[in-house]
């Protein structure tokens, strides 16, 4: 059973239009993080969230927003997509308790691509 | 976060032990050493971490230098399913949690 799941894991979309990612969570977990990958290159954070009320920007949160519904759920959104946007996206968790490590949980991604 | 250097692809035999290294001479004394792998195009999976002393967990083994400048992720019998990207990160336990992905070593495991 997939502890970290996102939805939809492929999706096509034009330029200009809104599109929202979604991700859901069953650890428990009260920090929750959105990255991008693109092709050969390393992950690179967009948003992370300590907690429902709690929302931070990452390395490059340009041309996206985000929402964290609740404890178990974070959503990503581009607002008016650009090609340049075309990427693997990954949403993950992780649990601040001390003594839990810190690591983080990622989703299975999804895979966008603005025409 | 301290920064960095893995060599970008390396070769392994099926049954032998990879041993994937890392280096990190800019660390300081309060960031710790996390391992993270990527198998093609799937989500990041943790593997291991450690600050000073070498650990070993049921994936794989990590031995710290004595300086910490730098590390050694070692696979102790490689599959074929080892096949992916290994990153290095270097981070302090305690911070906002962000992880900062380098380029990673690719292990190639052949039959």
């Amino acid at each position: 059973d997939a502890d970290v799941t996102q939805t939809p894991r492929n999706r096509i979309t034009k330029t200009g239009k809104r599109i929202m990612l979604e991700c859901s969570q069953t650890k428990g977990h009260d920090r929750m993080y959105w990255y991008r990958q693109d092709p050969g290159l390393g992950l690179r954070l967009i948003y992370y969230s300590f907690d429902v009320k709690d929302i931070n920007k990452g390395e490059i949160s340009d041309g996206y927003s985000v929402s964290r519904q609740a404890q178990a759920k974070f959503s990503l959104s581009l607002e008016s997509a650009i090609p340049n946007q075309t990427a693997l996206y990954f949403c993950a968790t992780s649990d601040p308790t001390p003594g839990q490590g810190y690591e983080q949980y990622f989703g299975p991604g999804t895979r966008l691509t603005v025409t | 976060d301290a920064k960095t250097t893995q060599p970008p692809s390396m070769d392994c035999a099926e049954g032998r032990a990879a041993n994937l290294p890392c280096n990190h001479s800019t660390i300081s004394g309060n960031e710790y050493v996390y391992w993270y792998r990527q198998i093609h195009s799937q989500g990041p999976q943790y593997i291991i971490h450690g600050l000073k002393n070498n650990e070993t967990n049921e994936m794989a083994s990590l031995i710290i230098t004595e300086d910490r400048k730098s590390s050694t992720l070692i696979l102790p019998h490689a599959t074929l399913r080892d096949t992916a990207v290994y990153y290095c990160i270097v981070r302090l336990r305690g911070n906002t949690g962000k992880l900062i992905f380098g380029q990673g070593t690719t292990l190639q495991v052949k039959p």
